[in-house]
């Protein structure tokens, strides 16, 4: 079974742009939650999809959104870049929101100039 | 609001053993996990702990009190492998808003010959 994908794996982009990072999640898995990972920091929850909508928000500002699609892949937009948006984001992936064990992907590492 | 303490370092040597303390203020608690990160590398579940006690997987084992808001990732017979940042996480109730997880800083485990 593949696990979780995410392309791109790196980009820079300059403040004020906008950028759309994408998430294919492991076969089977319903549930797709995005973090942002700042370097040397644990991961902070963004927010979560399930059945292709967002049921779940962490502290993020409304620039931060997201879609989930019916192949249950998934992204996440953020608008307006700011220099502190530069981070490690990451996409996790599980069975349903229940599951005892998230599986992540190995992130897309944005950064910000 | 959520917060998780746990060591920012730990050193051993191999074939050691290492314990890997976390506590947290939450002010909902569905279970503690423990997380593996590879620098440059996606995280790993290890393991979840719901109910109080010790779950052993192989020569990982992680504890839980709740009573203390306490548990700990116990490492056996340390490989030169294990050196990677470990991360304790705890998972809010299931509710409508969805179900996130609050990580701890990560501890990062350095395994010396």
């Amino acid at each position: 079974e593949t696990g979780v994908t995410q392309s791109p794996t790196h980009l820079i982009k300059t403040r004020g742009q906008q950028v759309t990072l994408r998430c294919s999640s492991q076969s089977g898995h319903n549930t797709v939650s995005w973090y942002q990972q700042a370097l040397g920091q644990g991961p902070q929850f963004i927010f979560q999809y399930y059945r292709e909508e967002e049921n779940g928000r962490g502290n993020f500002p409304p620039r931060f959104s997201g879609l989930q699609f019916p192949n249950y892949s998934s992204e996440l937009n953020v608008n307006a870049l700011e220099l502190d948006d530069s981070a490690l984001y990451l996409c996790a992936s599980s069975a349903g929101q229940g599951a005892r064990g998230y599986t992540f992907g190995s992130g897309t590492r944005l950064t910000v100039v | 609001g959520q917060s998780l303490e746990q060591p920012s370092e730990v050193t051993a040597v191999e074939g050691a053993i290492v314990q890997i303390n976390c506590t947290y203020q939450t002010s909902g608690f569905y279970g503690l996990s423990w997380y593996q990160q590879h620098d440059g590398g996606a995280p790993t579940f290890l393991s979840y702990n719901a109910l109080d006690g010790l779950e052993e997987t192989g020569r990982f084992s992680s504890f839980l009190s709740r009573s203390d808001s306490y548990g700990y990732l116990l490492l056996q017979e340390l490989q030169m492998k294990d050196s990677a940042s470990y991360f304790c996480a705890v998972r809010d109730p299931p509710r409508d808003a969805g179900n996130m997880l609050t990580f701890g800083g990560g501890t990062r485990l350095m395994v010396k010959p």
